[in-house]
Parts: C-alpha cells; structure tokens; sequence
C-alpha cells in the first residue's frame, strides 16, 4: 500500500523559503503526478502544483513566480519550495498523489506558520 | 480560474437519514477528452483529506456504497443514502478538468 510521508520546518519568519520533502513508500512516482496540497486556517484547500516523474510541473498562476517543485526519482521523493513568505502562506502543507484521474494517496500534512 | 461552489455549507442531519451536498462550477468541467474530472473528498477531523468519489460517480476502493455521486457539466451532488456517525466530517468537491485545479469551500456535516 502506498504512503506518503512528508517533513519540513513548521515555523518560518516573513521573506524565508519553505521547503518541504514527500517521500513515496511502497510504490513509485512512474506514471503519476506528485501534487502539493495547502490548507488555510479557515480550512479552505488550494491546490499548488505538480511534477511529473520526468520532472514536467504545472504550477498555480497564484503562487507561479514564487513556487519550486522538484522530483528525485532515485530516492522516490518530491519537493516543495515557496520563496518569500508572508503570514499568508501559513497552512497546513499536504503532499499527494495524483494517479489519474484522482488524487488517492495523500500526506499526514505539515503545519508551517509564518511569524516574526 | 474556475470556481466551485457547495451548498449548504453546513448540514445538520440525523443518523440513519440520507444527506446530499450539491457543487457547482462557474464553467463546464466537460474535459476536451469527453471526460468530467470532478472528484469529492471527505474529511474527518485531524485528518488529510480522503478521496470518495472521482470522475462524478465512480466510487474509489473501499468508500462505502452508501456514498454515490451525480450529475453533469456544471451541477454535481454527492449524497449519503444513510448517514453514519463515522460520515462526520467536511466534504469538499475538487475539480481536474482544467488548471489551476480547485476545490469547493467545503461542506461541514454534523449529526443532530
């Protein structure tokens, strides 16, 4: 069975990068798409992005200029990278994965919150 | 970008009786493939988000069948034909068909 286990740091100050790892248990990203998930406080989902396992992305025009996701096909993992945070980007962090045509498998979540 | 809207936004039901969730998008989900990517996702406090339902109606491995999805183009429903205690939770649709992928506000059910 498939899971995903993700880590990250959960506390970031204002103009910091976020950096999040997903890594993929009993299975492989071949075929499928890693997918990076947020949850606002307010509970409301935005999804991100995702990479390919050949490494093609497709990012949220919202987050575009500012928004890396990466693969590492060797060690079966997927990142994030969000540059200049601002209070507005603390959420919970899901990585998943998208087995088209759904998203099945999904991370535990990382909490990140942005303060001085 | 394309937007879903559920309705209602909170549905006080009692166990045993059925509950339905209705989502709406501002613009047909109809893929150029002739396929509809819309999926519904249930989730249960201090929990990720759980897939139940994906491309309107196709129930994913181990949803209960009490969970079934409908609709076309635009209007989509999700409904519990006999709510559970385990149902509690916030149910959101999410659409694929097109980029940036979204997702409902969410809909939070509670038992009465």
């Amino acid at each position: 069975q498939v899971q995903l286990q993700q880590w990250g740091a959960g506390l970031l100050k204002p103009s910091e990068t976020l950096s999040l790892t997903c890594a993929v248990y009993g299975g492989s990203l071949s075929g499928d798409y890693g997918t990076w998930i947020r949850q606002f406080p307010g509970k409301g989902l935005e999804w991100i992005g995702e990479i390919s396992h050949s490494g093609i992305t497709k990012y949220n025009p919202s987050l575009k200029s500012r928004v890396t996701i990466s693969v590492d096909m060797s060690r079966n993992q997927f990142s994030l990278r969000l540059s200049s945070v601002t209070a507005a980007d603390t959420a919970v962090y899901y990585c998943a994965r998208y087995d088209f045509p759904y998203m099945d498998v999904w991370g535990k979540g990382t909490t990140v919150t942005v303060s001085s | 970008d394309l937007v879903l809207t559920q309705t209602p936004l909170s549905s006080p039901v009692t166990l045993g009786q059925p509950a339905s969730i209705s989502c709406t998008s501002s613009q047909s989900l109809v893929h150029s493939d002739g396929n509809t990517y819309l999926s519904w996702l249930q989730q249960r406090p201090g929990q990720p988000p759980r897939l139940l339902i994906y491309k309107i109606s196709s129930r994913f491995s181990g949803v209960p069948d009490r969970f079934s999805g409908s609709g076309a183009g635009t209007d989509f429903t999700l409904t519990i034909s006999r709510v559970d205690p385990e149902d509690v939770g916030v149910y959101y649709c999410m659409q694929a068909t097109q980029f940036p992928y979204s997702f409902g506000q969410g809909t939070r059910l509670e038992i009465k």
